[in-house]
């Protein structure tokens, strides 16, 4: 089945470390998007990517970095720069010029202690 | 600053019932405006999307109404039921269609009383 897939689905981390999650998609989608989500809020983009080895910030980028180095992949680092990082945190791909009917993933919920 | 919001964080139909959330925007530059559905714990789901050039878009059970002179969107969602209980996010998509910013508000949850 064609899908976009995060994990883990859960992740709890100490406060001062850095923590990768992971965003994989085997739609043949040329652009992929990083969102954070806080309760009771919207989402809120924190990085986006519309070809191979590029990539712009989003509105929240800060604490946060990103690689494409891959069609299909396209990790989130939450650095010990990011003030406040506990979130869900969802991953999207869409065709590049159909950005209206990106796919989400399940979203992994981030804790840190 | 310019945002998407909702009009109310909760609406509570009874099933059967045709329910309407509602959406206001800021941004008339804005050339696509989406609706997703969000069930608990898990990532949104494309429902339906109208370009900022038409006034109305059917779906399966659902509508979606743009009035670019109030700047406001609304889902329609005829006979409702249990399985559309959930968050539903408006989002708007601002500047060319291949720029990837989908501004989102804040969410409606819809509650489906049996």
């Amino acid at each position: 089945d064609g899908g976009i897939t995060q994990s883990p689905k859960y992740l709890f981390r100490k406060e001062g470390q850095n923590v990768t999650l992971s965003c994989e998609q085997n739609l043949n989608h040329d652009a992929m998007y990083w969102y954070r989500q806080d309760p009771g809020q919207g989402l809120r983009l924190i990085y986006y990517s519309q070809i191979v080895n590029d990539f712009q910030k989003g509105d929240i980028a800060e604490g946060y970095s990103v690689s494409r180095e891959k069609k299909e992949s396209f990790p989130l680092t939450v650095t010990s720069a990011q003030k406040n990082p506990t979130a869900f945190y969802l991953c999207a791909s869409s065709m590049g010029d159909r950005v209206s009917e990106a796919f989400f993933g399940q979203g992994t919920r981030l804790t840190v202690v | 600053g310019e945002s998407v919001g909702l009009h109310l964080p909760t609406l509570s139909v009874q099933e059967g019932d045709n329910s309407i959330i509602n959406c206001a925007y800021s941004n008339s530059a804005s050339d696509y405006f989406i609706w997703y559905k969000q069930e608990s714990g898990k990532g949104p789901q494309f429902i339906i999307d109208i370009r900022s050039n038409m006034d109305k878009r059917q779906g399966q059970r659902v509508t979606v109404l743009l009035n670019k002179t109030v700047k406001h969107l609304s889902l329609q969602i005829a006979a409702t039921q249990p399985g559309d209980s959930a968050v539903y996010l408006c989002a708007e998509n601002r500047g060319s269609s291949n720029t990837g910013k989908l501004i989102f508000g804040q969410g409606t949850t819809l509650q489906v009383k049996p």
